[in-house]
């Protein structure tokens, strides 16, 4: 069974610096998606950014990144020029190939910015 | 559009009391989920329906019912609640096509059993 796993709990980061939160990952997959969710006080879970498997590519949207070493199951998030608004618990999470869609979440990082 | 809805928002409920949980999506999607999440463990598939008329156990589907009442709605039913499901619960949807298969999900309902 796929597993995803966010060894940080708490990470916290000053304004206008750079922050990077883990996940690693455990499958015998080879086309999979992976995804970070951010979800801020309100609850809502908003989709902060997605790697297809098969892309070599770091994708990146606007301030965030990600770091996908697909050979060491790891997945990292660099977030850039930290912003008080990016304050949330950020969620990692697994897609596999099926057409289920079904997601498997990481236990969460609690970021929080300093001014 | 409104994307995903939920309600309620808040519900308390004494042990062995029952209550169904409402879903619904306007965005046309096949697939829908509902999720728990607890303290420390992430979000938990509880059951999904990948499409209308169909619906399969996830990780923690102890205790809990669901109906895929038509192609927008998916209810999660507690017969009679525990303690143990003191939890937060999200719907989401995703239109099981493409290549992203992104979710997308409800503002949450947050349960209360006591």
């Amino acid at each position: 069974a796929q597993t995803v796993t966010q060894s940080q709990p708490e990470m916290s980061v000053q304004e206008a610096e750079t922050v990077t939160l883990s996940c690693t990952y455990d499958t015998s997959e080879s086309d999979y998606y992976l995804f970070w969710y951010k979800q801020p006080p309100s609850r809502q879970m908003i989709l902060v950014i997605r790697q297809e498997a098969y892309k070599q590519q770091n994708a990146t949207e606007n301030r965030f990144s990600v770091n996908f070493q697909k050979a060491a199951k790891s997945f990292s998030l660099k977030i850039s020029d930290s912003q008080l608004g990016d304050a949330a618990m950020y969620f990692c999470a697994y897609r596999g190939s099926s057409n289920t869609g079904k997601l498997i979440f990481g236990q969460g990082t609690t970021l929080q910015v300093k001014p | 559009n409104a994307g995903v809805t939920q309600t309620p928002k808040f519900q308390v409920l004494k042990t062995g009391q029952s209550m169904t949980l409402q879903c619904a999506q306007d965005m046309n999607h096949n697939s829908m989920y509902w999720y728990r999440q607890d303290p420390g463990m992430g979000l938990r598939l509880i059951y999904y329906s990948a499409s209308e008329g169909t619906t399969d156990k996830g990780e923690v589907p102890n205790g809990y019912n669901v109906s895929r009442l038509n192609k927008r709605e998916f209810s999660l039913r507690l017969e009679s609640a525990a303690p143990s499901q003191t939890s937060v619960y999200f719907c989401a949807s995703s239109d099981g096509q493409g290549t992203s298969y992104e979710q997308y999900f409800g503002p949450g309902t947050r349960l209360t059993v006591t």
